[in-house]
């Protein structure tokens, strides 16, 4: 089973500040994707990196992939109200074989950005 | 609106009650996924389908039994469940992941399922 550990599980941040959250395995991926989960929704994609070393921009959202694929951060700037949610990373491997590639998600980090 | 929905969005049941979850997506996906997300542990893949034949069944317990009439919709029978099953049931859509392509997710809302 590759396990992907997120941290920190929680975070309650004032509005306009910054963070960054991590997401880290032993094991490489093929790709990594990030979603957000809000209250009463289901998991929205945010972005998929997929070359090591791969830096992604979504507004004031910045995601990283590490360069062994083993692992990603996300940084975010100004936080805002919005960004509260659930955000969870996923690492896929894909089988040359045909065979459904495999995504395995971490547990999640709560983030809650305070006005 | 991500293209994919699910009823009922909340659902409450005895453990000798027999009830079913559907999912329908209207995004002409051909591979549709349930997952189980309980409160601190991952995601969880319970089954798999593409092109409404099952490919993944992920030592899930007989109790939860999934149907795939077509490419569009799925369903979650459940049966005599445990208070332990409690949880929010996600279905998910995507392309078949083929040579090159990754696998983006598309989920529902989720049902919520509490089991007495």
């Amino acid at each position: 089973t590759q396990l992907l550990e997120q941290s920190p599980q929680f975070l309650s941040i004032q509005e306009g500040e910054n963070l960054t959250v991590y997401c880290n395995s032993s094991s490489v991926f093929s790709s990594l994707q990030w979603y957000r989960q809000e209250p009463g929704e289901g998991p929205v994609l945010l972005v998929t990196v997929v070359t090591g070393g791969e830096v992604k921009k979504l507004k004031r959202l910045t995601f990283q992939f590490g360069d062994a694929r083993k692992d990603s951060s996300l940084h975010i700037t100004a936080a805002q109200p919005g960004d509260t949610g659930l955000y969870l990373c996923a690492g896929e491997h894909f089988f040359y074989t045909g065979a459904n590639s495999k995504l395995t998600f971490g547990k999640g980090i709560t983030l809650s950005v305070r006005p | 609106e991500t293209g994919v929905t699910q009823t009922p969005r909340h659902l409450v049941m005895g453990m000798t009650n027999k009830k079913s979850l559907k999912c329908e997506q209207h995004l002409g996906h051909n591979a549709m996924y349930w997952y189980k997300q309980s409160a601190k542990k991952p995601l969880e893949l319970m089954f798999v389908y593409n092109f409404k034949e099952q490919t993944e069944n992920n030592s899930v317990p007989s109790r939860f039994s999934p149907e795939c009439p077509n490419s569009s919709h799925l369903f979650l029978h459940l049966h005599t469940l445990q208070p332990e099953d409690s949880a929010l049931y996600l279905c998910a859509s995507s392309q078949h992941p083929g040579l090159g392509n990754t696998g983006e997710l598309f989920f529902g809302e989720g049902s919520r399922l509490t089991v007495l």
